[in-house]
């Protein structure tokens, strides 16, 4: 079982509707929860971070971690053509007595117009 | 500097060449870390330094690749003997430290190898 799991999509949404992105890990030692972003041809990009459960809200974007579930999740609301890119969720999973940062392998979003 | 920066940002070299790859973090991150990003794949974890020190170098996948980091700044990924199934972009990323807070990592834009 890999350590981050996530659907990897396409996800088709059309303009303006709410695209849910969802990512699983398997360490519950596991600590700060990252999303990114990564256009074709481009690096990633940070979306938002979460370290404790609950619900954390940046602008069109919500963050959910469910430590017990071992669950973690994006809402992009009123979604855009331009938000088009595959997203990655990102864990620190527990190692050597380091925390390294583990990518799930993205979900494909398509925002159609 | 501002961001993470890369070089060469693309390097095309023959099988069987070595390469050498560099990444020059966020100043003031002392942790620093370098992925491997094949075509359509996700991002495979390498190395990883804090300060000069590698405490994981569990990723590395074979003793071709190597990896230095000295004054707790500049690093150099290097690659012997070169293989097509290198081919990827080499990703590296820093963030300020591994605690509960400022652990945020920020990527550069990448080198892009092809061997051929």
């Amino acid at each position: 079982q890999k350590e981050v799991e996530q659907n990897s999509g396409p996800l088709s949404v059309p303009e303006g509707a709410i695209a849910s992105l969802n990512c699983t890990y398997s360490d519950r030692g596991s600590q700060s929860f990252f999303w990114y972003r990564q256009y074709s041809g481009k690096s990633p990009e940070l979306i938002m971070s979460i370290y404790s459960n609950g619900d954390k809200e940046d602008g069109r974007f919500t963050a959910q971690l469910n430590k017990a579930s071992q669950y973690v999740s994006l809402l992009i609301r009123d979604s855009q053509p331009s938000d088009s890119a595959t997203y990655l969720c990102a864990v620190r999973v527990p190692s050597g007595g380091s925390y390294i940062p583990t990518f799930g392998r993205g979900t494909s979003l398509i925002v159609h117009p | 500097g501002a961001g993470v920066s890369q070089s060469p940002s693309n390097k095309v070299t023959e099988k069987g060449k070595d390469v050498e790859l560099r990444c020059d973090p966020i100043s003031g991150h002392t942790a620093l870390y370098w992925y491997r990003q094949s075509l359509g794949q996700g991002l495979e974890f390498l190395i990883y330094f804090q300060g000069n020190s590698a405490p994981d170098k569990s990723g590395l996948p074979s003793d071709r690749f190597s990896a230095e980091r000295t004054g707790g700044s500049v690093s150099t990924l290097t690659i012997q003997r070169t293989q097509q199934e290198d081919s990827a972009v080499y990703l590296c990323a820093s963030s300020l430290g591994t605690g509960t807070s400022g652990n945020t990592i920020y990527f550069g834009e990448g080198s892009w190898l092809t061997v051929v």
